[in-house]
């Protein structure tokens, strides 16, 4: 059971905008930056976003974060088929003196 | 380039040990803490440990508590992580990953796989 919650799984055609939720708490999305990553089959994970909303260079503007309180959304406009992968959101948690992750949701488009 | 490469997984008996060694290159090691992150196959991540650069702060998950053991040589730009007692949960690819000075998880190596069987 991971500490943040995401759906499992999320779906969209070309072109669309989806958007992946990832709930947590006050002692970690509430207190704390949240980090967004990518992951294709077989390969690690990737920064997408980072602090508020700031994307790694070579990181398309489609993709954008956002917070309010104790949940935070990743968007990815202009979906391309290139975009289906697994991803996932994480947070510095005070409490627990450590980093929480998501389970994780699969994005397939369609 | 700056670069993260674990080393050290295989197959090990359950209540074996094993060290898990992670080189980088590119970046100044020191100035960044470093953190231990596991993924189950077809499952999601798990943090396992973090460390910071001068390895005064380490800290670990729950459930790892007791049995992993983080620690890092700066003069020799590595990261290791030790397992005791190992069971058939830890089974799991090992990632090792920089901490920006953003507070980010912004860099990770590609992982090696620690297989538990008998």
């Amino acid at each position: 059971q991971s500490v943040l919650t995401q759906p499992p799984s999320a779906s969209g055609t070309p072109g669309q905008r989806v958007t992946i939720s990832c709930s947590g708490s006050n002692s970690n999305i509430g207190s704390n930056a949240v980090n967004w990553f990518q992951q294709f089959p077989g390969a690690a994970p990737q920064l997408l976003i980072h602090s508020l909303n700031e994307r790694p260079s070579g990181v398309p503007d489609r993709f954008s974060g956002s917070k309010s309180g104790t949940s935070a959304s990743l968007a990815i406009s202009g979906l391309q088929s290139g975009d289906e992968a697994d991803y996932y959101c994480a947070a510095w948690d005070d409490s627990l003196n450590g980093w929480v992750f998501g389970g994780g949701t699969k994005l397939t488009v369609l | 380039e700056e670069q993260l490469v674990e080393s050290g997984g295989g197959l090990v008996k359950p209540g074996g040990s094993l060290r898990l060694s992670c080189v980088v290159s590119g970046f100044s090691f020191i100035r960044h803490n470093m953190i231990w992150v596991r993924q189950t196959p077809g499952k999601g991540l798990e943090w396992v440990s973090s460390i910071s650069g001068d390895s005064v702060n380490i800290y670990y998950g729950d459930s790892m508590t007791g049995r992993f053991t983080t620690s890092r040589d700066n003069a020799k730009n590595s990261l290791f992580l030790h397992i005791n007692s190992l069971r058939v949960d830890d089974m799991a690819v090992y990632y090792c990953a920089r901490i920006s000075s953003a507070w980010s998880i912004d860099l990770w190596g590609r992982g090696t796989l620690v297989t538990v069987s008998s």
